[in-house]
């Protein structure tokens, strides 16, 4: 199957710093990219869909300045959590659709973020 | 009304016996279905995917789908404790737009 490369897996930061996470889709273009946050023991929270080339759409509720989405390629989105705080500690999860079964979504490994 | 719903569980069966999960859907319109796991602390793969009324069977795995009453199925049999994960039901309407449901626990007692 198609392969969604997520990095990094694990990131500690200090308050008020900014961290990026990279999604790459390996084998595939993938004109669709979403971004997922997943606190623990709760279901995928839908943050963003980024399609390439164009603005995100944000889902209500999620800052769009807080969290700077970017799909400058079909192979590429990032996701860079301004201004972290601890409250923003969470598992994040890219996945993307393009590949060859019409409406499956790829899941990147995730990235677990702990601001100190 | 949410979108697509599912019992949180959890979801415990003896090892062997068929594990039965449930989701239904709001969007009468909806035309692709899919099933995935995810383990504690893991990203969520992809089990199956249906997109045509009746069942799809993939070795210990069965995807049931019914359009008219809005709802799809998972049943696995032989359940394995590694087969303990929280099972995702998801539901794709048209185009880019997808739908979880918050997930099914799913414990299998050796």
């Amino acid at each position: 199957g198609a392969v969604v490369s997520q990095h990094p897996s694990w990131v500690i930061c200090k308050s008020g710093t900014s961290v990026k996470i990279e999604c790459r889709s390996l084998d595939f273009q993938a004109t669709t990219m979403f971004w997922y946050r997943q606190f623990p023991k709760q279901s995928l929270m839908l943050m963003a869909t980024s399609n390439e080339g164009s603005k995100a759409t944000y889902e209500q509720g999620v800052e769009k300045d807080k969290f700077l989405i970017n799909h400058a390629s079909l192979t590429l989105s990032t996701l860079t959590v301004t201004s972290a705080h601890p409250e923003d500690s969470s598992f994040y999860i890219c996945s993307a659709s393009g590949g060859q079964v019409t409406g499956e979504l790829f899941f990147g490994e995730g990235s677990r973020l702990t601001v100190l | 009304q949410k979108e697509v719903e599912q019992n949180s569980g959890p979801l415990s069966v003896p090892e062997g016996a068929i594990a039965s999960l449930n989701c239904t859907y709001s969007d009468r319109g909806s035309q692709s279905f899919f099933w995935y796991r995810q383990y504690s602390g893991k990203s969520p793969e992809l089990i199956m995917f249906i997109y045509s009324n009746g069942d799809k069977e993939d070795g210990r795995f069965t995807a049931q789908l019914n359009k008219a009453s809005q709802y799809v199925s998972l049943l696995i049999r032989d359940s394995q404790p590694s087969d303990s994960a929280t099972y995702l039901c998801a539901v794709n309407p048209a185009g880019n737009q997808f739908y979880f449901g918050t997930g099914t626990s799913l414990t299998v007692i050796p």
